[in-house]
């Protein structure tokens, strides 16, 4: 399979406990992002890395989260101190600029499932 | 801010019939408007939209944008059962060159046989 590899799929954890996800891209996709989709919402943008820069984080992201590309392939998200309100979907997406400057268009993964009891 | 505002946010309808979903949207260095359709998992690709007036058709499905006003519609003909799931809509804002999409809350569409 060569889309977009997420894992966990699912995540139970206690509050105050820490979790990562991990995020694997379409190997030529050079641009990579992580959204936040709770019950009821659409996707939220959390932050973005191209290669391994990350360029811009929303003011979602609290000092709780991090990310992570070392290597400008595979991304991981930590979030330490989980709350009951980290509870959501993690969805990764990856592009690549041939995509990006023709439409914008994302490709996402299956998405990590948190759930902080 | 960006803003995109989907309507209705649920919809049901029985098997056969046509619906419209709305779709406006504020964005500061438009690039482009797309839908997805997102059943249990990830959201799938179904339109790109960058000029008004030139419809996308796929099948049943079909989109349109229109850049004066702010809106795009996607119809879908003949429903079936497997048409259900949140249809997403998306704006694309290239400040910055980083193409961050601004997604609407979806409009959750059941059909019943």
């Amino acid at each position: 399979d060569t889309g977009v590899s997420q894992n966990p799929r699912h995540k139970i954890t206690k509050r105050g406990q820490n979790v990562t996800f991990r995020c694997d891209p379409i190997s030529e996709h050079n641009r990579l992002y992580w959204y936040r989709q709770t019950l009821g919402q659409g996707p939220e943008f959390l932050t973005y890395f191209q290669n391994e820069a990350q360029l811009e984080k929303s003011r979602l992201l609290s000092d709780r989260f991090s990310a992570e590309r070392p290597k400008g392939s595979f991304s991981t998200l930590e979030i330490q101190r989980t709350e009951q309100g980290d509870s959501a979907m993690y969805l990764c997406a990856s592009s690549s600029p041939r995509l990006a400057g023709a439409t914008g268009e994302l490709f996402f993964g299956e998405g990590s499932r948190l759930t902080v009891l | 801010e960006d803003k995109v505002v989907q309507s209705p946010l649920s919809l049901v309808v029985h098997e056969g019939d046509t619906v419209t979903l709305n779709c406006s949207y504020e964005v500061t260095n438009f690039r482009s408007l797309l839908w997805y359709k997102q059943e249990k998992k990830a959201p799938t690709f179904l339109f790109m939209l960058t000029s008004s007036g030139i419809e996308k058709k796929s099948g049943r499905l079909s989109s349109i944008l229109d850049k004066k006003e702010l809106f795009s519609i996607l119809n879908i003909t003949a429903t079936q059962t497997g048409d259900s799931a949140i249809y997403l809509c998306a704006g694309v804002d290239s400040g910055a060159g980083s193409y961050q999409l601004t997604f609407g809350k979806g409009t959750k569409l059941s059909v019943i046989p």
